[in-house]
């Protein structure tokens, strides 16, 4: 089983509609992110958490809420899709001794 | 603001060949780590190679080497032997005390046979 699980693996949904992207970890590290990547942008940054009681916005956070469920799980929510929000959206963990990044699969959303 | 740069969207190399893979970086801080992930066209991330900025030595593993320059703050990737499985979108990344990770905007290598 993978250790940083996103669901679902692709969605399409409608302009204004709601969706979340739920993500979760096995890995145990206390930090997790959400980013989002276009073709010749990168990984963008749009939340992250440091832990439970830990939400800070990054880069893009207009137009997304996330929830901190648990240590283990980390969802986004696009609370009325717009279509340039259609993206691949990644979830990742990091350990703070090495400072290293687990993905996850991605989800790749698409919004009509 | 830390800057992550790589200035080649698209690389290509022949089989058997070496290719290296150039990312330029803007930070004040003097401590910090750098890395280079692989997005197959599976999209999956996957770690490649790992600098810790205190260690003057260059990572290796395997095939792959980086040129770590502190002081230019450049860190290129080579990819020595390359092999078809190698093509993908290679991306350089910044962190800094275990803070956010700062991405560059790829560099998509094409391997041909």
């Amino acid at each position: 089983d993978a250790d940083v699980t996103q669901t679902p693996r692709n969605r399409i949904t409608k302009t204004g509609k709601r969706i979340m992207l739920e993500c979760s970890q096995t890995k145990g590290h206390d930090r997790m992110y959400w980013y989002r990547q276009d073709p010749g942008l990168g990984l963008r940054l749009i939340y992250y958490s440091f832990d439970v009681k830990d939400i800070n916005k990054g880069e893009i956070s207009d137009g997304y809420s996330v929830s901190r469920q648990a240590q283990a799980k980390f969802s986004l929510s696009l609370e009325s899709a717009i279509p340039n929000q259609t993206a691949l959206y990644f979830c990742a963990t990091s350990d703070w001794a090495r400072n290293i990044q687990y993905f996850g699969a991605g989800t790749r959303l698409s919004v009509l | 603001a830390q800057t992550v740069t790589q200035s080649q969207p698209e690389m290509s190399v022949q089989e058997a060949e070496t290719v290296t893979l150039s990312c330029t970086y803007d930070t004040s801080e003097s401590d910090y780590y750098l890395f280079w992930y692989k997005q197959p066209p599976s999209r999956q991330m996957i770690l490649v190679i790992r600098q810790e900025a205190y260690k003057q030595q260059n990572a290796t593993e395997n095939r792959f080497s980086v040129n770590f320059q502190k002081a230019a703050k450049s860190f290129s990737l080579k990819i020595s032997d390359s092999q078809l499985g190698d093509a993908a979108m290679y991306f350089c990344a910044y962190n800094w005390a275990g803070n956010q990770f700062y991405f560059g905007t790829g560099t998509s290598l094409t391997v041909i046979p």
